[in-house]
């Protein structure tokens, strides 16, 4: 069956720390990748999203994401987090018209 | 000025009831959808409407109904409403069916709980 994984369900750091999320995904087509921050009480908003081109792909507020096809995977890092940065992150794959979700990892950013 | 709006933000109901969530885009976007968050955060689709033609139905209960009377509304009625279908509830939209690859914009989430 298709799927999209986020392994890390919960992430904790502390400020300042490095931060990689994993994502890795089962579909062998061509796929769009996306990954969506929800902060507390608010809607999901768009971080990044890779369609073509360089694997690398910078987003909003200093994330980035690596594309690496032959692992299916796109994982989001940002160098040095934020206490604002506490969010839960989604992964997202494209293919056609369907869209599917990983389950999300919970980011807690202590100061 | 919201994209994409949805009503009520927070709906408590009980069992059995009868209930809807309207949603509105002023994107001028040609695909909307439902999307259903439960309790461990997992988003989950639910249907997808493109100029007001179903175009995604995934399994879901038959009483969870959409209703597209335009491109920009998507509303989602549910009959009958049961426990398990406390959730946050949230509209999305995009231009086309995504093969250009822009992603959705979401609406705040409707947070329903059946009591």
């Amino acid at each position: 069956a298709q799927s999209v994984s986020q392994h890390n369900h919960h992430v904790i750091l502390s400020e300042a720390a490095s931060l990689e999320l994993g994502c890795n995904y089962s579909y062998g087509g061509t796929v769009n990748l996306f990954w969506y921050v929800q902060y507390p009480g608010q809607h999901l908003q768009l971080l990044l999203k890779y369609f073509s081109g360089d694997p690398l792909v910078k987003g909003i507020k200093g994330f980035e994401a690596e594309f690496i096809k032959s692992k299916f995977s796109f994982n989001l890092r940002k160098p040095s987090v934020q206490w604002s940065d506490t969010a839960e992150y989604f992964c997202a794959v494209q293919t056609g018209n369907q869209f599917y979700f990983g389950t999300g990892t919970s980011l807690t950013v202590i100061p | 000025d919201t994209a994409v709006s949805q009503t009520p933000k927070y709906l408590v109901t009980q069992m059995g009831n009868d209930k809807s969530i309207k949603c509105e885009q002023n994107l001028g976007h040609d695909t909307m959808y439902w999307y259903k968050q439960d309790s461990k955060k997992f988003l989950k689709i639910m249907f997808s409407y493109n100029n007001k033609e179903l175009i995604i139905n995934e399994t879901v209960p038959n009483r969870f109904s959409p209703k597209s009377p335009d491109k920009a509304h998507l509303n989602l009625h549910i009959n009958s409403l049961e426990l398990g279908d406390s959730a946050v509830y949230f509209c999305a939209s995009s231009q086309g069916t995504l093969r250009d690859g822009r992603g959705y914009t979401f609406g705040s989430g409707t947070r329903l709980t059946v009591v």
